[in-house]
Formats: structure tokens, C-alpha cells, sequence
């Protein structure tokens, strides 16, 4: 397709788990964002690659969240430790450039049990 | 910490009414996006107003920015039930896509 792609859309997982999320932007799109989305709430920005790099990672709420995106394309969402409170809605978007449209995935619901 | 408070939170009227959605902050921002959410999937971007007392329409929704670019505010003239969402302001600094969200508002729009 040729929009943003997040797998997987669901993933339960145990607390004290690792879990992975996938982001796979629109070809050619440089710039790529991760945001999470609680129930009844907005989004809210995590992380912003540049190309390989991480931008900005202000977003980030602590040391168990980590994103990589080594080749400029694909990013993933590392969470360490699953806590109960990391259940929400993982979006990624990702635009041409950093001050152009963003288009954001359908995101991944993650569930901590 | 940049915070926008969207009203109402939710939004319930009857097919060809009309309504305003608020998106109010005391922060300045450079510019402010308009999403409109559907379940299951992420925002769709509807608009984005960067000068202040800025004035957008797309079709039935005229989209204003605020003189000071605190806020904004989404006008929706005869809604139709294909309106119904979830609708989110964003702002923006330097950065257009580092967007502070609001809370957003749910409109369902009944036949």
C-alpha cells in the first residue's frame, strides 16, 4: 500500500515483557514520528527521526522506550519492561520532509496485562 | 509545557445542524493543525493555519486562527452524519510535525 504501515495493529503482552512495534513509512518519506495515544486523550509525541538519526526524543517518558530507524526507512518501537500504564495507541506518520505533511499510520494498540 | 484545551469534549447533534469546536491554549504556536480521527485508524489531516486571523474553509468546515495564534476554532455548517469522528487540534513550534494534541472532541452527527 502506500500509506504508512504499523504492525502489528494489536499486541497484548504480560507485564515485564519486551515488545516491538513496526513502523514502515511511505517510500521516500525522510522524516518519521512516533506518537502514543491513550484512551480519550490526543496524541502525544514520543520521538522524531531525521533520516537515521533521532531528531529530537524529548518524548520519550523513560529509559525502557528506545526507537531506531538504522536504515532511514523502517523504524521500530523497543519498550522494555511493560508496565500496565504503557497500554495505548502507537502511532507512527511520517512526512517528505520535516516541515511538510505528516501521515500518520493506523497505529498499534498495545495492551499490558 | 504547551498545553491546548479542546471544547466541547463531545458533541451530539442532529443532521444539518451546525457547530463550533474550540481549541484554546496560552501558548503561541506557529501553526495549528485540524485531524479529524475515525475508530481504528490515526488523524487525518484536514487543514493547517499558520498566520494569525487566518481564515480557511474546505467545503462545509471554515477553520479560524486566532489574531494572537493561541487559538483556533473548527466551524461546521450543516453537519451530516458522515462528519461524525473525532476531531484534534494540534500546534505546532519550529518543528511543524512535533505537535502538541488536544484532548479532541467527538461529534456524532445523527440522521
Amino acid at each position: 500500500g502506500a500509506g504508512v504501515s504499523q504492525t502489528p495493529s494489536n499486541k497484548v503482552t504480560e507485564k515485564g515483557k519486551y515488545v516491538e512495534l513496526r513502523c514502515d513509512p511511505i517510500s521516500g518519506h525522510t522524516a518519521l514520528y512516533w506518537y502514543r495515544q491513550s484512551l480519550g486523550q490526543g496524541p502525544e509525541f514520543l520521538i522524531y527521526f531525521q533520516g537515521t538519526g533521532a531528531a529530537d526524543d524529548s518524548g520519550l517518558p523513560n529509559d525502557r522506550f528506545f526507537a531506531v530507524r538504522p536504515e532511514g526507512s523502517v523504524s521500530t518501537l523497543k519498550i522494555q519492561r511493560t508496565e500496565r500504564g504503557d497500554s495505548a495507541v502507537y502511532l507512527c506518520a511520517s512526512s517528505l520532509w520535516w516541515n511538510t505533511e505528516a501521515f500518520f499510520g493506523q497505529g498499534t494498540r498495545l495492551t499490558v496485562v | 509545557t504547551q498545553l491546548l484545551e479542546q471544547s466541547p469534549q463531545f458533541l451530539s447533534i442532529q443532521e444539518g445542524e451546525n457547530l463550533t469546536v474550540y481549541c484554546n491554549s496560552s501558548s503561541v504556536f506557529s501553526s495549528l493543525q485540524w485531524y479529524r480521527q475515525e475508530p481504528g485508524e490515526g488523524p487525518v489531516l484536514l487543514v493547517t493555519v499558520v498566520t494569525g486571523g487566518e481564515v480557511k474553509k474546505l467545503k462545509r468546515l471554515t477553520f479560524q486562527f486566532g489574531d494572537a495564534r493561541k487559538d483556533s476554532s473548527l466551524h461546521i455548517t450543516a453537519a451530516q452524519p458522515g462528519d461524525t469522528g473525532l476531531y484534534l487540534c494540534a500546534g505546532a513550534g519550529q518543528e511543524l510535525n512535533k505537535l502538541v494534541f488536544g484532548a479532541g472532541t467527538i461529534l456524532r452527527v445523527k440522521s
